[in-house]
């Protein structure tokens, strides 16, 4: 099946700071969706963006399906940020989302 | 706005008890999903079904079985429930249309199997 790996792991910042977040997959996508995990374990909807670039406030992601990459960018951070992000893949063959393993994020005041 | 809702937050069982999580959609959608999530493991395809009374195996189905009975809801079951079941749990729903379509979770179910 189609691997997801996400990167960093783990990430701290002081609240304030811009970030990248990655999310590199090993074939086609027919879907790529980024979530926001937050401390109460929902799971939110943040972009569903299997190619292109879209932007949600300090949030913006971009795919680029051929390079098999996605990257979310935080501008001004702020603590509410914390949380773990999920990247989550559909490949052609498949239907059901595969997931990354997460970046952990932790905004500092 | 999609809303999925599961009917418990967090649940206490014991060993051997039968238990189920519910899960309600309410934006017609013909898939919905169960997922549990451990630290280290992230998060991994129990069950899913894509239509009434239809059911498919995700990648960890042993130990549960499911039940959608209607198109909003899909239930899980544990039929005996042992120590290492103890996870969150996370339903979430699409509509069809193949592999497209954003997926969307409801609130999650912390469930501690004594």
């Amino acid at each position: 099946g189609i691997q997801v790996e996400q990167s960093p792991p783990d990430l701290i910042l002081q609240e304030g700071a811009n970030s990248t977040l990655r999310c590199n997959f090993s074939d086609s996508v027919n879907n790529l969706q980024w979530f926001h995990q937050n401390p109460w374990g929902q799971l939110i909807n943040l972009f569903y963006i299997p190619s292109g670039t879209k932007q949600n406030g300090r949030l913006s992601a971009t795919t680029v399906a051929t390079e098999r990459y996605s990257s979310l960018y935080i501008s001004s951070s702020q603590t509410t940020d914390s949380g773990v992000y999920f990247c989550a893949v559909e490949g052609n063959a498949g239907n059901m989302l595969t997931f990354g393993g997460g970046t952990r994020l932790m905004v500092k005041p | 706005d999609v809303k999925v809702t599961q009917s418990s937050r967090y649940l206490v069982k014991r060993t051997g008890e039968k238990v189920f999580l519910e899960c309600v959609q309410d934006m017609d959608h013909e898939n919905m999903f169960w997922y549990r999530q451990d630290p280290g493991l992230g998060l991994r395809l129990i069950y899913f079904s894509y239509d009434v009374k239809m059911k498919e195996k995700g990648d960890i189905p042993e130990g549960y079985s499911v039940s959608r009975e209607k198109k909003e809801r899909f239930s899980l079951i544990l039929e005996s429930a042992s120590t290492n079941q103890t996870s969150m749990y996370l339903c979430a729903s699409r509509g069809a249309g193949g592999n497209t379509g954003e997926l969307f979770f409801g609130e999650g179910s912390r469930l501690t199997v004594l």
